[in-house]
C-alpha cells in the first residue's frame, strides 16, 4: 500500500463547478497535511495547510480533514480555467521527519 | 534570499559526465529536501537534511547519486556518470523546521544526451 493515495485523474469539470480532490494516507501518526498546486513546467506551490479535523476555508478553497478515516480533501468552488493544474497532497509525521507527497491529481477546468 | 534558489536552471550534459546541482534554501530554514520529477510523473523523494542530524538518504536511486549540505545551509546534489534516465527536473525545497510548510525552488532541469 502506498503511503499516500490520490486519483491520478484527469479530473475534468466545467467552469463554475465545484472540483473535489481526494487523498488518503496510511500513516496514523501524521499530524500536518498540505495541498500543493503545480502548473505544467513549474514547481509546486502551497495552497492550504490543515492540522485539525474539520474544514478550513480560504477563499474558493476548502480543505477537509478526517483523521479517523485517514482522509483529506480539497474543494475548489467556482472553478476557473486558471485552476487547471496538478494538485498534490502531502502529509507529515513530525516524529518521522520528512514530508510525503502523493503523485497528484490533474484537474482540467473547461470554459 | 527571498526564496529557495537553485542553479543551474537548465543543464545539458553528455552521458557519462558528472553534474552538480546547487540549492540555497531560505535563510534560517533547517530542513532541506531534494526531489526528482520526471516528465508527467509525481515527486520522487531523494534525500532529506534536518539540522545537524544524519541525512535521510533512503530515496537516492543508486550510488551514483550523493548530496551534501555544508554549514547547515547550501546543499549540492551530485550525479556521477550520468545516464539518460537521469533526465528530469531536480527540485530542492526547504522548511523552517520539521512540521512546517515546505517551499520549493524553481528546479534544475537536467537533460542527459
Amino acid at each position: 500500500q502506498k503511503e499516500v493515495e490520490q486519483n491520478s485523474g484527469p479530473l475534468s469539470v466545467p467552469e463554475g463547478a465545484i472540483a473535489s480532490l481526494n487523498c488518503t494516507y496510511s500513516d496514523r501518526g501524521s499530524q500536518s497535511f498540505f495541498w500543493y498546486r503545480q502548473y505544467s513546467g513549474k514547481s509546486p506551490e502551497l495552497i492550504m495547510s490543515i492540522y485539525s479535523n474539520g474544514d478550513k476555508e480560504d477563499g474558493r478553497f476548502t480543505a477537509q480533514l478526517n483523521k479517523a478515516s485517514q482522509y483529506v480533501s480539497l474543494l475548489i468552488r467556482d472553478s476557473q480555467p486558471s485552476d487547471s493544474a496538478t494538485y498534490l497532497c502531502a502529509f507529515l509525521n513530525t516524529n518521522a521527519g520528512k514530508s510525503t507527497f502523493g503523485d497528484g491529481t490533474t484537474l482540467t477546468v473547461k470554459p | 534570499g527571498a526564496g529557495v534558489s537553485q542553479s543551474p536552471s537548465n543543464k545539458v550534459t553528455e552521458k557519462g559526465k558528472d553534474v552538480e546541482l546547487r540549492c540555497d534554501p531560505i535563510s534560517g530554514h533547517t530542513a532541506l529536501y531534494w526531489y526528482r520529477q520526471s516528465l508527467g510523473q509525481g515527486l520522487e523523494f531523494l534525500i532529506y537534511f534536518q539540522g545537524n542530524s544524519a541525512p535521510d538518504k533512503s530515496g537516492l536511486p543508486s550510488d551514483r547519486f550523493s548530496a551534501e549540505r555544508t554549514g547547515g545551509s547550501v546543499s549540492t546534489l551530485t550525479i556521477q556518470r550520468t545516464q539518460q534516465e537521469d533526465s528530469a527536473v531536480y527540485l530542492c525545497a526547504s522548511s523552517a523546521s520539521t512540521g512546517n510548510t515546505i517551499y520549493f525552488g524553481e528546479g534544475s532541469w537536467l537533460t542527459v544526451v
